[in-house]
């Protein structure tokens, strides 16, 4: 089946920690997916990708990796900062893009 | 770099009445669309693929005939809700594909229906 979000947990963090975002995915057939950060009232912004023939990617202050095995993705900011806050949701793409639950990222000073 | 503009942003409509949102692409062509729909606190829910010149292909559940979707040229989809309801209101947020996987999404409408 496909990965629907019914309710959306949130992930407190300290500001200048690094944060972690978890993400599990249902389809074996996805070969891509993407990482997206949504600010309230606002559509989704693009944050990095990755493909299924790499474990790890790196971005400016972000990293994801993803391990087929389990069907995990994660998201790891460093410094976390104010500005991250906002809700952050995997898709994995086959022939369509399908999110995933998604996590509220709160930043605390 | 690609943009995609979503209209209108925001609307209120009474029961019964069919609302028309708009999803163009700005400065490339997308042959094909995606509309999501989004409730408070919850995942985007893919409603529908829409494909250039032809029909749309919806998601299990979505009802086509009360979401119509138009995909008429390469840089505009519409989708119309038609004869609008309460639990339709929500925020519906389109998405056109660039090619090798890539997506740009659009602001989001968000539609109160009373």
């Amino acid at each position: 089946g496909e990965s629907v979000g019914l309710h959306l947990p949130t992930l407190s963090v300290q500001e200048g920690d690094n944060s972690i975002i978890n993400c599990a995915y249902s389809n074996s057939a996805s070969d891509y997916f993407i990482w997206y950060k949504q600010e309230s009232g606002k559509g989704p912004q693009f944050i990095i990708d990755i493909r299924s023939n790499m474990d790890k990617r790196q971005g400016q202050r972000v990293t994801v990796l993803l391990n087929k095995t389990v069907k995990h993705l994660s998201l790891q900011i460093a410094a976390t900062q104010p500005g991250d806050s906002a809700v952050y949701f995997c898709a994995e793409n086959t022939d369509k893009l399908i999110f995933g639950t998604g996590t509220r990222l709160q930043v605390f000073p | 770099g690609a943009v995609v503009s979503q209209h209108p942003s925001w609307v209120i409509c009474k029961s019964g009445t069919s609302v028309k949102i708009e999803c163009r692409s700005l400065d490339f062509q997308a042959t094909t669309m995606f509309w999501y729909r989004q409730f408070p606190k919850q995942s985007l829910m893919l409603m529908a693929t829409s494909n250039e010149g032809s029909k749309a292909t919806y998601e299990q559940g979505v009802e086509k005939d009360k979401f119509l979707i138009n995909h008429a040229s390469l840089t505009l989809s519409t989708l119309t809700v038609t004869s609008a309801h309460p639990e339709d209101s929500s925020f519906y947020i389109c998405s056109a594909g660039q090619g090798k996987g890539g997506y740009t999404f659009g602001s989001g409408t968000r539609l109160t229906v009373v």
